[in-house]
């Protein structure tokens, strides 16, 4: 059973703080993370999908980056707004016979105004 | 593009019954959905496989016979939870995969999920 690691389980920050949070994930046979941002009530969006080791990916404020040697991806909120409260999910996918995406429990992000 | 939803949203059942729940790919043809069950605080896992046409794959230790899958058309997966007990309380979410050929990365895009209580 492959185990992924999301920390912390929930964060609150202030309005305007920067943030960051850590997947960690098996790094044999990795073939690609997902991250997925999921607000109460709504559908899981996909933010990025990352396959190259240093990768870097940019969406607004948000950022991730993916370290597969050893197996870990960061994900950073620049000036936290409200609007950024959501659970944050990884999910890496390891492709052939693990053909699915394996979830983490998610960082619950809270943002205070 | 790519909205998937899922309807109901929320049911309250009596044990002993059984409920469907719907997923639907609204804007794109889902050759492969996928069924999950989240259980609180822990991550989603994956339930089972849902191909078009043909018969669903469960994960190891999913009843098939409690958790009836159909996937009879490129835009509509079922899940059919039978003869339901308070154990099957949990948060049940669909993905849908475009199709045929599978996504490189094997993006899926999601259902906003189906919160069943059975009392």
């Amino acid at each position: 059973i492959l185990n992924v690691e999301q920390s912390p389980q929930s964060l609150h920050v202030q309005e305007g703080d920067s943030t960051n949070f850590t997947c960690s994930f098996p790094s044999s046979n990795f073939y690609a993370l997902h991250w997925y941002r999921w607000e109460t009530a709504k559908s899981p969006e996909a933010l990025f999908v990352m396959t190259l080791n240093g990768d870097e990916k940019k969406k607004g404020r948000i950022s991730a980056t993916l370290n597969t040697k050893e197996g870990y991806s960061y994900l950073y909120i620049k000036g936290s707004q409200p609007e950024d409260s959501a659970t944050y999910l990884c999910a890496p996918y390891y492709g052939g016979s693990q053909g699915n995406l394996i979830f983490g429990k998610g960082t619950k992000l809270s943002v205070k105004p | 593009g790519a909205v998937v939803s899922q309807h109901p949203s929320r049911v309250i059942c009596k044990s002993g019954t059984s409920v469907k729940i719907e997923c639907r790919s609204l804007d794109f043809q889902a050759t492969t959905m996928f069924w999950y069950r989240q259980f609180p605080k822990q991550s989603l896992m994956l339930m089972a496989t849902s191909n078009e046409g043909s018969k669903a794959t469960y994960e190891q230790g999913v009843e098939k016979d409690k958790f009836l899958i159909n996937h009879a058309s490129l835009t509509l997966s079922t899940l059919t939870v039978t003869s339901a007990h308070p154990e099957d309380s949990s948060f049940y979410i669909c993905s849908a995969r475009r199709g045929p050929t599978v996504p490189l990365y094997n993006e899926q895009f999601f259902g906003p999920g189906t919160r069943l209580t059975v009392l």
